[in-house]
């Protein structure tokens, strides 16, 4: 039973569009992550969220915009979809935002962009 | 910025031998070290977390060393089985307070187990 939901599993897009990974975590967890996972890089950090607000950006684009509705969700809004944003986005969540708490991770968005 | 190579990017083993994953790391600030293990198609989950220096860890088939003088973090499976095939990744976190759990990944290795 998985405590991180990512919907959906699998995403193909056309070059130009615009897409929106969800993630919604039901661990209670007060911190959220997104992270990105393709086949040229290392998992590389982009996001993190301390109840609801944005605490560290390393993502060079602003075509990446995350977007926290709830205390539990963390999407990711995705525009002007380029084929190098062709990754896996893992969706990850902690009890509070400090260096020694480990993530738990999410099964990940496989997006494809055409 | 901390930088996080692992070795070897690929690794096969027969049942029983032992896998020897390293990774090195940059900053002397790195504070946290965790092990995470990915099975195809699955999330990651953590095997172990560290912060010791020259401590070994010993978990479930694996112990953890890490030696923060050389600035490296080592996995060894011992014993290892056809379940234990899967990608593996160091992380590394700073002990910088508005920074935490900004975890630096290695770029993994990808283990296979062959009966």
């Amino acid at each position: 039973d998985p405590k991180i939901i990512q919907k959906p599993k699998y995403l193909v897009a056309v070059t130009g569009s615009e897409k929106i990974l969800i993630c919604e975590q039901y661990l209670g967890h007060n911190a959220m992550y997104w992270y990105r996972q393709s086949a040229k890089k290392p998992l590389e950090f982009m996001f993190s969220y301390s109840y609801q607000k944005l605490m560290d950006n390393q993502t060079a684009s602003s075509r990446f915009q995350p977007q926290s509705s709830k205390k539990n969700h963390l999407d990711l809004q995705i525009t002007a979809l380029k084929p190098d944003d062709s990754a896996t986005y893992f969706c990850a969540s902690s009890p509070r935002k400090i260096s020694n708490e480990r993530l738990f991770f999410g099964h990940g968005t496989k997006l494809s962009v055409l | 910025g901390e930088q996080v190579e692992q070795r070897p990017p690929h690794l096969s083993v027969r049942e029983g031998d032992s896998a020897f994953i390293t990774c090195t790391y940059t900053d002397p600030n790195s504070y946290y070290f965790f092990w995470y293990k990915q099975e195809p198609g699955a999330s990651l989950q953590l095997l172990m977390k560290v912060f010791s220096s020259t401590e070994i860890n010993e978990g479930q088939g694996f112990t953890v060393l890490l030696n923060k003088k050389d600035k490296r973090l080592s996995l060894n499976l011992t014993a290892a089985h056809p379940g234990d095939s899967a990608a593996y990744f160091c992380a590394v976190s700073q002990n910088y307070g508005g920074s935490g759990n900004k975890l630096i990944f290695g770029t993994g290795t990808l283990l296979s187990v062959k009966p």
